[in-house]
């Protein structure tokens, strides 16, 4: 159990383009999601936290217009990159956490997802 | 949120029981320590999770010491596909943020 879902697994998209990325809690529910990023030999960095039903919870640092963030059911929460930019290539994980069960509050990670933006 | 320090790296072979240690000397009385492992282009996959003395699961064992100011991570005969980034959190209850520090990376080589 507890397995999140990203898609797409990996995107290539033209500078100025907006791309959107679907995180989804296979077999639990979840009211609060992470988007967290990655650079290649570099940790993750916690980009947001999504609450379900209410606005995100942005980091220091992270541009909120350019990272819209959408959780609109208990499985599902969106990252739109608008109008990206080389810099924005990256690797991009959500994580979950179930609501109920033995395993609530551990947060399970999604498998990521590769922006290459030209 | 408690800082963890872990090593950098750390090399071992095939067969053999690696111990990983990671330090959280302020981690508070309601946090967690979870345990993560990444391979490349992959998200973190969960590990295991303690409070305070042993905890043991069919991958790893985690020791806690009384004091909990430290961890640490033990995997049972390593083999090849064991190496990746392997990750120290704390956390607080309720569905908390995670930060993610350096990391170790393990390699296990034939």
């Amino acid at each position: 159990g507890a397995v999140v879902s990203q898609h797409p697994s990996w995107v290539i998209c033209k500078s100025g383009t907006s791309v959107k990325i679907e995180c989804r809690s296979l077999d639990f529910q979840a009211t609060t999601m992470f988007w967290y990023r990655q650079f290649p030999k570099q940790s993750l960095m916690l980009m947001a936290t999504s609450n379900e039903g209410s606005k995100a919870t942005y980091e220091q640092g992270v541009e909120k217009d350019k990272f819209l963030i959408n959780h609109a059911s208990l499985t599902l929460s969106t990252l739109t990159v608008t109008s990206a930019h080389p810099e924005d290539s990256s690797f991009y994980i959500c994580s979950a956490s179930p609501v109920t069960g033995d395993d609530q509050e551990t947060q399970y990670f999604g498998p990521g997802t590769r922006l290459l933006v030209l | 949120l408690a800082k963890t320090t872990q090593p950098i790296s750390m090399d071992s072979y095939e067969g053999q029981e690696v111990n990983i240690t990671c330090s959280h000397n302020n981690i508070a009385t309601n946090d967690y320590i979870t345990w993560y492992q990444q391979f490349p282009s992959q998200g973190p996959r969960f590990i295991i999770q303690g409070y305070k003395t042993k905890v043991t699961n069919e991958v790893a064992s985690l020791f806690i010491p009384a004091d909990r100011k430290s961890s640490t991570l033990s995997l049972p005969r390593v083999s090849l596909s064991d190496t990746a980034v392997y990750y120290c959190l704390v956390r607080g209850t309720g569905f908390q943020k995670l930060v993610f520090g350096t990391g170790t990376r393990l390699l296990v080589s034939p």
